[in-house]
């Protein structure tokens, strides 16, 4: 089992519509969440960073944590044509194995159509 | 705002040679990371630095060394290139492991021929 789970897509959405992105992880010591946007022969950009379990609100991004269930999502309402990208859930784990790293899902390509 | 830069967007490279790839972050950030992405294998670290002159091996570091002189900078050395590096490397810095918040440079997209 990877330790970092999203669908790959592509997640077809209506511009104006709400996007639902998931993200599912194995360590249960997680302790930092985040969501990145890359936009195709781009870099990640940091959109998104949730520690707590419950909502977290940015403009028209929401993340939701929930730690018991081992799972992240993100919500992109009145989708528009640009935010079609590939999101990738990331989060934070240590561990004296593998000592202190950030772990990505495969990540999930979002499209947008007007 | 956070600003990391890498040396090249794009190098073609003979294989055999010896590459350097650099990075620069202007955020006084402690931690400073390697990753290549390639289709369907995702991103992979290869190296990372919690310190001057201090490195630590990532998940595939075979067929890379790396170098922290500076804390400002962090250098990604293939020693031999290979075709199988053939990738887009991104070079990543974070602040002291509260949030961890990684960011990203721009990426090199080096070809080896």
């Amino acid at each position: 089992q990877k330790e970092v789970e999203q669908n790959s897509g592509p997640l077809s959405v209506p511009e104006g519509a709400i996007a639902s992105l998931n993200c599912t992880y194995s360590d249960r010591g997680s302790q930092s969440f985040f969501w990145y946007r890359q936009y195709s022969g781009k870099s990640p950009e940091l959109i998104m960073s949730i520690y707590s379990n419950g909502d977290k609100e940015d403009g028209r991004f929401t993340a939701q944590l929930n730690k018991a269930s081992q799972y992240v999502s993100l919500l992109i309402r009145d989708s528009q044509p640009s935010d079609s990208a590939t999101y990738l859930c990331a989060l934070y784990t240590s561990s004296q194995a593998a000592g202190n790293k950030l772990t990505f899902g495969g990540g999930t390509r979002v499209l947008v159509k007007p | 705002d956070v600003k990391v830069t890498q040396s090249s967007r794009y190098l073609v490279k003979r294989t055999g040679e010896k590459v350097f790839l650099e990075c620069v972050q202007d955020m006084d950030h402690e931690n400073m990371f390697w990753y290549r992405q390639d289709p369907g294998l995702g991103l992979r670290l290869i190296y990372f630095s919690y310190d001057v002159k201090m490195k630590e091996k990532g998940d595939i570091p075979e067929g890379y060394s790396v170098s922290r002189e500076k804390k400002e900078r962090f250098s990604l050395i293939l020693e031999s290139a290979s075709t199988n590096q053939t990738s887009m490397y991104l070079c990543a810095s974070s602040g002291l492991a509260v949030t961890y918040e990684q960011y990203f440079g721009p990426g090199t997209r080096l070809t080896v021929t």
